[in-house]
């Protein structure tokens, strides 16, 4: 079956330092992939999109990998901050298919001073 | 400003009374989706709608209804609620074509009793 893994455990970092996230999955061939932040109680708010045959993007501290052969895409938050401090969920999105993002569970950022 | 607006924020129930989640979106989009969010399970899509009078299931679609007799409008109707229910619901729109950003409300977090 379908499978979005992304890691349950918390990351805890240091103010300053990059944070990198995972996203891994089985059984899937989506065309683009999407990162979202979400904080408590609150909507999912759109980061980045990066399609099946780039290999990364970038916006302003943010970073995205994208890697088909490997079916993973690492996310970036270069010199991180306490307001970075949220959950990233990672979508796939199918071309053809019927407009469905499917998101992982999420994984929780606190960047500590 | 362009956003996602769902009513009630918050709404306590008891077992088996009908209730109604509205949703509206003022961006013109096409598709528009229902999703539940439970600790441990992430976001899993109800119903969606492709556009006016076209909705179909999601993955978690029992106990629920939907209807799409505008395009800005998107209600989630619960005939029966019962406990299992019990959960943060998120409306989302966004426009056709697999590589557009989704755009959330801001949540509705259910207590069935």
């Amino acid at each position: 079956s379908q499978k979005i893994e992304q890691n349950s455990e918390a990351l805890n970092i240091q103010e300053g330092k990059t944070a990198t996230l995972t996203c891994n999955y089985t059984n899937y061939s989506p065309a683009y992939l999407q990162w979202y932040r979400q904080d408590p109680g609150r909507g999912p708010v759109f980061l980045l999109l990066i399609r099946e045959n780039e290999k990364e993007k970038r916006k302003e501290r943010l970073k995205v990998t994208f890697d088909t052969t490997l079916k993973q895409s690492l996310f970036h938050i270069t010199a991180s901050q306490p307001a970075d401090s949220a959950t990233y969920l990672c979508a796939l999105d199918r071309a053809g298919g019927g407009n469905k993002l499917t998101f992982g569970t999420g994984t929780q950022l606190k960047v500590e001073l | 400003e362009a956003q996602v607006t769902q009513n009630p924020r918050y709404l306590i129930t008891v077992t088996g009374k009908k209730l109604t989640v509205t949703c509206s979106q003022n961006m013109n989009h096409e598709y528009m989706s229902w999703y539940r969010q439970d600790p441990g399970l992430g976001l899993r899509q109800i119903y969606y709608s492709m556009n006016v009078e076209v909705t179909d299931k999601g993955d978690v679609p029992e106990g629920y209804k939907v209807s799409r007799k505008e395009k800005r409008n998107f209600p989630l109707i619960l005939e029966s609620p019962s406990p299992n229910q019990t959960s943060l619901y998120f409306c989302a729109s966004r426009q056709q074509g697999a590589n557009t950003e989704a755009f959330f409300g801001q949540g509705t977090r259910l207590t069935v009793v």
